[in-house]
């Protein structure tokens, strides 16, 4: 069965430290995706990844990094952590498939910044 | 760029009465692929189904969408609210515009909340 690992799945952390957040998937899928949901914005695309070595910035990558070491690891970093940035986050993998790859999710991590 | 709207935030229903979940969306490529995502509470999003034929219904676990290409929509219904039905829906569109990152485009989310 499909698998995507997330860790930790809490984390408090304070202004200005840093946070990575991390993600293993046992699909064997190219492709990762970092997502954050948030009420009244749904899930918004952060960073993503084609394959190990490879990053790429999503939709909103303001003050996040992202690193993909292998093929089943991946990871989101936020080097000045800011109150803003309390949020789910949801890793994802998938194969890109023409179009209609389907997006398997991990349980998320709930971050809150203080 | 691409958007998805969903312009229920909250559906409130009394199980027993169908659902329709309303997601319309825009973008400049014709070959769109759109799906559907359910996020119960403490689980994972998964995907619910998925369509890129035009006019052509498709159904999974007794929902069902079909994607109308000449209206840009793609809206999400059930014959018969069940409780369990209860959850987060995600409309999303596909990045499909030849880069194949795979890359979804999600709404906002609609929270369907079935009361017996």
């Amino acid at each position: 069965e499909a698998a995507v690992t997330q860790s930790p799945r809490n984390k408090v952390a304070v202004t200005g430290g840093k946070v990575t957040l991390s993600c293993n998937q046992t699909n064997n899928h190219n492709n990762m995706y970092w997502y954050r949901q948030d009420t009244g914005h749904g899930l918004r695309l952060i960073h993503y990844s084609y394959g190990a070595g490879s990053t790429e910035k999503g939709d909103i990558p303001d003050g996040y990094k992202a690193s993909r070491p292998s093929q089943e690891n991946f990871s989101l970093i936020l080097e000045l952590a800011t109150p803003s940035q309390t949020s789910v986050y949801f890793c994802a993998s998938g194969d890109a498939g023409g179009g209609a790859g389907t997006l398997y999710f991990g349980s998320g991590t709930r971050l809150t910044v203080l | 760029g691409d958007s998805v709207t969903q312009k229920e935030g909250l559906v409130t229903l009394t199980e027993g009465l169908p659902v329709m979940l309303n997601c319309t969306y825009q973008t400049i490529y014709s070959n769109a692929f759109l799906f559907w995502y359910v996020h119960y509470l403490n689980e994972s999003p998964r995907l619910l189904l998925k369509s890129s034929t035009d006019n052509k219904r498709t159904e999974h676990q007794g929902f069902h969408a079909t994607l109308h290409k000449s209206s840009s929509s793609f809206h999400l219904q059930k014959s018969s609210a069940q409780l369990s039905d209860s959850a987060l829906y995600y409309c999303a569109l596909s990045d499909h515009g030849g880069a194949n990152t795979g890359k979804l485009t999600f709404g906002h989310g609609t929270i369907l909340r079935v009361h017996p």
